[in-house]
């Protein structure tokens, strides 16, 4: 089974300063998908960024950035110039490419990131 | 384009009662997820639907849930009798129907459960 680790319960950053968040994962497949899922104090839970395992090139959307070691079995989020809006629990997820696995996503525990103005 | 709901966002019930979530996913979403996640804990995968056919339940944690999701749209999940330990945030995602490629689950806001 999958294991996704967030080693990090809590982070806090500086407005516009530059902060990573930590996730690993355990897993014997080789073809899988790798989600960051954002979820402000309202609740509703967004997707931030996916990165897809077979891909060397380390996903971005904007200010935020992944670095990619699948030796490693590491996936850290980069959030740049941070905003007052980025403070949230952050989740990290791994989805399986196999129909076999219903698509389902297995999350870390989540890392509540501060945003200090 | 409306997002996923779910209905109620809170409920605090007694040990022994019963209560029903309710999700509406995104309209033409056929695979509709549920999720729970236990205070401090990892968000842990409960069941998955195709349509109105449940594909897997395996994380279904007793018999005393029971989810359903009428002609392939909404979905409710019954708690009956509710425990202690059911207490937690029940999130539903939704995802349209294809290949690993572009399935990409929406949530929503979900449902706090509280068992006093």
């Amino acid at each position: 089974a999958q294991t996704v680790t967030q080693s990090q319960p809590e982070m806090s950053v500086q407005e516009a300063e530059t902060v990573t968040l930590s996730c690993t994962y355990d897993t014997s497949e080789s073809d899988y998908y790798l989600f960051w899922y954002k979820q402000p104090p309202s609740r509703q839970m967004i997707l931030v960024i996916r990165q897809e395992a077979y891909k060397q090139q380390n996903a971005t959307e904007n200010r935020f950035s992944v670095n990619f070691q699948k030796a490693a079995k590491s996936f850290s989020l980069k959030i740049s110039d941070s905003q007052l809006g980025d403070a949230a629990m952050y989740f990290c997820a791994y989805r399986s490419a196999f129909p076999s696995s219903n698509y389902k996503l297995t999350f870390g525990k989540g890392t509540l990131l501060t945003v200090n103005p | 384009e409306a997002g996923v709901t779910q209905f109620p966002s809170h409920s605090v019930i007694e040990k022994g009662q019963t209560v029903t979530l309710r999700c509406d996913p995104i309209s033409g979403h056929d695979n509709l997820y549920w999720y729970r996640r236990v205070m401090g804990k990892e968000i842990k995968f409960l069941l998955h639907f195709v349509k109105e056919s449940k594909q897997d339940e395996s994380g279904m944690p007793n018999n005393r849930f029971l989810a359903e999701r009428t002609g392939g749209t909404y979905s409710t999940l019954k708690v009956q009798p509710a425990e202690l330990e059911d207490s937690g945030v029940y999130f539903c995602a939704s995802s349209q129907r294809g290949g690993p490629r572009t399935d990409t689950q929406y949530f929503g806001p979900g449902t706090r459960l509280t068992v006093l």
